[in-house]
């Protein structure tokens, strides 16, 4: 069972509109970690903004913010004000348990939204 | 603060052929993992390090392989190359104390191996 669900394979907002990008996300872990990253065309993937299964509020990180809905189990990510410079792909990942030391680095990925910014 | 380096950035091989790639996580971060991302498979998990022990692996075969070195720098192998190994090899690097919180994963820009 796919474990992170991206519904929208792409999606165009107009510069200065706020946009939602969904992630629902499958897990019976009670502790994991949900994060988005942005893909420009250049390959690399950027952090923009992680949440915790026990923070109790929704994340924030200057333009974008995370709409964390647990019991959905949905981490829906907001980014304000758009930019021509946010076109790119984004990606929902998790992360299930803590970690302990050493493995913390095992995500799975969602297929990602295609984010298309226009004048 | 250097990021994550990684080389070759591009390369061709042919079919049967091995490759290794490498990849310099940044300094201090002594966690290093690897992902293959294809436009059919997405991104997935293929290893990680940390203190030169391989700690997990994804579900790929044992055609592809990985080392990391006492400075945290890393190198992954593929061995016996398939059009299917075609595809972007990112590596990241994280502090991965293991304590609460993100640990978040940096990512290098990737290295794009093609099979020919």
């Amino acid at each position: 069972a796919q474990k992170i669900t991206q519904t929208q394979p792409g999606m165009f907002v107009q510069e200065k509109e706020a946009v939602t990008l969904d992630c629902t996300y499958d897990t019976s872990d009670p502790s994991y970690g949900l994060f988005w990253y942005k893909q420009p065309s250049s390959g690399e993937m950027i952090f923009l903004i992680y949440q915790g299964s026990y923070d109790q509020q929704n994340a924030t990180e200057g333009r974008y913010s995370l709409n964390f809905q647990k019991a959905r189990k949905s981490a829906n990510l907001v980014i304000s004000a758009s930019q021509l410079g946010d076109s790119a792909m984004y990606f929902c990942a998790m992360r299930e348990g803590r970690g302990s030391t050493g493995t913390a680095s095992k995500l799975t990925f969602g297929t990602g939204t295609r984010l298309q910014v226009t004048l | 603060k250097a990021g994550v380096t990684q080389t070759p950035r591009y390369l061709i091989k042919t079919r049967g052929q091995q490759v290794t790639l490498s990849c310099s996580p940044i300094s201090g971060h002594r966690s290093v993992s690897w992902y293959q991302q294809t436009p059919g498979q997405g991104l997935q998990f293929l290893f990680e390090y940390f203190s030169e022990t391989q700690r997990n692996k994804g579900n790929f075969p044992g055609r592809f392989s990985g080392r990391q070195f006492s400075n945290s720098r890393s190198e992954m192998n593929v061995s016996t190359l398939e059009l299917g190994d075609s595809a972007l090899y990112l590596c990241a690097s994280s502090s991965a104390t293991g304590s609460s919180g993100a640990n978040v994963l940096t990512f290098g820009a990737g290295s794009r191996l093609t099979v020919l």
